[in-house]
């Protein structure tokens, strides 16, 4: 059974800080992984999908990378802002079977003015 | 503007006493699904469905209905509400029924059970 992970829980940086946030996942037979971002007692915005066949996908200040062999995906948030404090959640998809995501448990960020 | 629409945002209820949370989506996806999300246990599905007539379990179907008799509609139903149906609720929807794209989601559903 596919299990994700987000390391740290929880993480808090000055303004204008480059970041990374970790994802890892116990099955490496995925279709793809996506990131979202969730603001208090809000829906999930999709940020940024990476279908297994790509190695990275950028979307303005974010950087999402995928290692599918070695279960792992990291994202990238260049010089952080208050507005960018949220909690950040990866999710996959399995490449057989599930018609859904397995998600992390995510990160929540606090980017200090 | 595309967008998943949920009705009600917030609801309090009581036990037992039926109730209907609309799902709505512009976008003509074929792939619908519902999320509860409670503390401690993050995400987990309730039902999906790949296309209209067509819907299935996810992993924590007891005490729900759906039905898919529109492409664009996807109610979640909650026969004999229970206190243990307190939860935030999310309905979600890609484009391709294999859910092989981004899935969108909704704004939730806040809902107590009393």
């Amino acid at each position: 059974k596919q299990e994700v992970t987000q390391i740290p829980a929880a993480l808090s940086v000055p303004e204008g800080e480059n970041l990374v946030l970790n994802c890892s996942f116990t099955d490496s037979a995925i279709y793809n992984l996506q990131w979202f971002r969730q603001d208090p007692g809000k829906g999930l915005t999709s940020l940024l999908l990476i279908q297994s066949s790509q190695r990275e996908q950028t979307s303005g200040r974010l950087n999402a990378s995928l290692d599918k062999s070695s279960g792992r995906s990291t994202l990238y948030i260049a010089a952080s802002q208050p507005g960018d404090s949220a909690t950040y959640l990866c999710a996959v998809k399995g490449a057989t079977g599930r018609r859904a995501l397995t998600f992390g448990s995510g990160t929540r960020l606090q980017v200090q003015p | 503007e595309a967008q998943v629409t949920q009705n009600p945002r917030y609801l309090i209820t009581v036990t037992g006493k039926k109730l209907t949370v609309t799902c709505s989506q512009n976008m003509n996806h074929e792939y619908m699904s519902w999320y509860r999300q409670d503390p401690g246990l993050g995400l987990r599905q309730i039902y999906y469905s790949m296309n209209v007539e067509v819907t299935d379990k996810g992993d924590v179907p007891e005490g729900y209905k759906v039905s898919r008799k529109e492409k664009r509609n996807f109610p979640l139903i909650l026969e004999s509400p229970s206190p243990n149906q307190t939860s935030l609720y999310f309905c979600a929807s890609s484009l391709s029924r294999l859910l092989t794209g981004e899935l969108f989601f909704g704004e939730g559903s806040r809902l107590t059970v009393l």
